[in-house]
């Protein structure tokens, strides 16, 4: 079936730096998402993105959050600074956008881990 | 808020018996919700298991079936004999029908077990 791959699988980062998780969705949906899993916790929802612009965003996702898309490739989740509680595993998940119940396919996740 | 509440894990049972996996939602905000149940196996991406868009119907998939009843607000996963192969964490979420593109709202994950 249609993959959304996610790279790296796994990322290290200091506190108070950048990182940048990317994401390459199925190549014909129209509409991408994040969403965050602290071990243990339930799978949260943070944004949604369509036609280069953010359609809603959770109270997670804070202003050192970005997200985009330049140029149709990949789906990128930029965090500038880090900060220790956005150790979590993230997934990201596109849809095609036209149903009436749309079926997102994710990635396996970028275990992200700030020290 | 919207919110999922489901069988809280990890969940064990042996080949050939049978399952439930409870799930209940509340959808506030939602005036026609969609259910969906998801599935993750080891070392793999969250997958589509089966969706269910209209009130009262069964959606079934791989021998899982889950009925949407909107008077107890309830999507329980059920299997008649689980496999070894059905070992894996089940997620069951609420979405939007009339929204396209609107997030979904996961329950906590459900591990499963399956004993050879």
């Amino acid at each position: 079936g249609p993959k959304v791959l996610q790279i790296p699988s796994h990322q290290i980062i200091d506190m108070g730096q950048m990182v940048t998780l990317n994401c390459d969705p199925v190549s014909n949906h129209l509409y991408f998402y994040w969403y965050k899993q602290i071990l243990g916790q339930q799978m949260e929802f943070l944004v949604n993105f369509y036609n280069g612009k953010v359609m809603e965003k959770s109270k997670l996702f804070k202003d050192q959050f970005s997200v985009e898309r330049p140029d149709g490739s990949y789906f990128t989740l930029k965090i500038q600074p880090t900060a220790l509680e956005d150790s979590a595993v993230y997934f990201c998940a596109s849809s095609w956008g036209l149903g009436r119940a749309e079926t997102l396919y994710f990635g396996s996740g970028t275990r992200l881990t700030v020290l | 808020g919207d919110s999922v509440t489901q069988t809280e894990g990890p969940v064990t049972v042996s080949e050939s018996e049978s399952l439930i996996i409870n799930c209940t939602y509340s959808a506030t905000s939602i005036a026609y919700p969609n259910l969906f149940w998801y599935v993750r196996y080891p070392g793999e991406g969250l997958q589509l298991l089966l969706k269910v868009i209209t009130a009262g119907q069964k959606g079934s998939s791989r021998g899982f079936e889950a009925t949407y009843n909107k008077e107890t607000t309830s999507f329980h996963l059920q299997k008649a004999s689980v496999q070894e192969s059905d070992s894996a964490v089940y997620y069951c979420a609420l979405g939007d029908r009339n929204n396209a593109g609107a997030k979904l709202t996961f329950g906590g994950g459900t591990r499963l077990t399956v004993r050879p």
